[in-house]
């Protein structure tokens, strides 16, 4: 089964960074490109970074533009967000989802189960 | 990037057709055919349900259907079925490179 399963959620400090993890399988991950979306408690869905198949065009959310690097290890199938100067407002379900086409960041097919990320003190 | 506009809920008896609908701009629902509808149960993951404006993705039923018309796209869930209660989100891509998604419909099956 095609699948993607997320890891490295957890509780930080304002300020702090954490770095999620995303493992793809039994589909050709070099092949797709990927994202991350996020699900603050309660609320809606927020699109926050994709990055091509061959990690040659990345893109952020404003809100997230200059703290969050994306990047991904096609060797590995796997998919990361390195998350710096962590907010409150940052405390989300973040979840990895595979993207239909290489290019625009589009439609969503494949997605993981979601990883909690809670930043309070 | 403001969120795409949705009503906050809908409502429909079993049977019934609803339309969802989901309101942007001419930089980004208006100006491309990227629009896409997810559902999503409680505590469950966001599933595809509509790309590129009306297209179903493989397993998906023929119930669902999407449209546009110019910065207002619309999502028809025809012959309501209890299992449809869930949440909807229609997103799109943007003028700016970005994905923005619509704050979300909460569908209710009576």
């Amino acid at each position: 089964e095609v699948q993607l399963v997320e890891s490295g959620g957890g509780l930080v400090q304002p300020g702090g960074s954490l770095r999620l993890s995303c493992a793809a399988s039994k589909f050709t991950f070099s092949t797709y490109s990927m994202n991350w979306v996020r699900q603050a408690p309660g609320k809606g869905l927020e699109w926050v970074s994709y990055i091509s198949s061959g990690s040659s065009t990345i893109y952020y959310a404003d809100s997230v533009r200059g703290r969050f690097t994306i990047s991904r290890d096609n060797a590995k199938n796997s998919l990361y967000l390195q998350m710096n100067s962590l907010r409150a407002e940052d405390t989300a379900v973040y979840y990895c989802a595979r993207g239909m086409v290489n290019y625009p960041p589009n439609a969503f097919d494949i997605w993981g189960q979601g990883t909690m990320v809670t930043v309070s003190s | 990037q403001s969120a795409l506009t949705q009503p906050a809920s809908v409502s429909g008896s079993p049977g019934q057709s609803i339309t969802i609908s989901c309101t942007g701009t001419s930089s980004d629902v208006g100006g491309y055919n990227y629009v896409s509808w997810y559902q999503q149960h409680p505590g469950k993951a966001p599933k595809l349900m509509i790309y590129d404006v009306s297209n179903r993705p493989s397993g998906v039923s023929n119930r669902f259907s999407g449209s546009k018309s110019g910065n207002t796209a619309s999502l028809t869930i025809s012959g309501l079925q209890a299992e449809d209660e869930a949440d909807y989100y229609c997103s799109s891509y943007t003028s700016s490179n970005t994905v923005v998604f619509g704050g979300g419909t909460k569908l209710t099956v009576l």
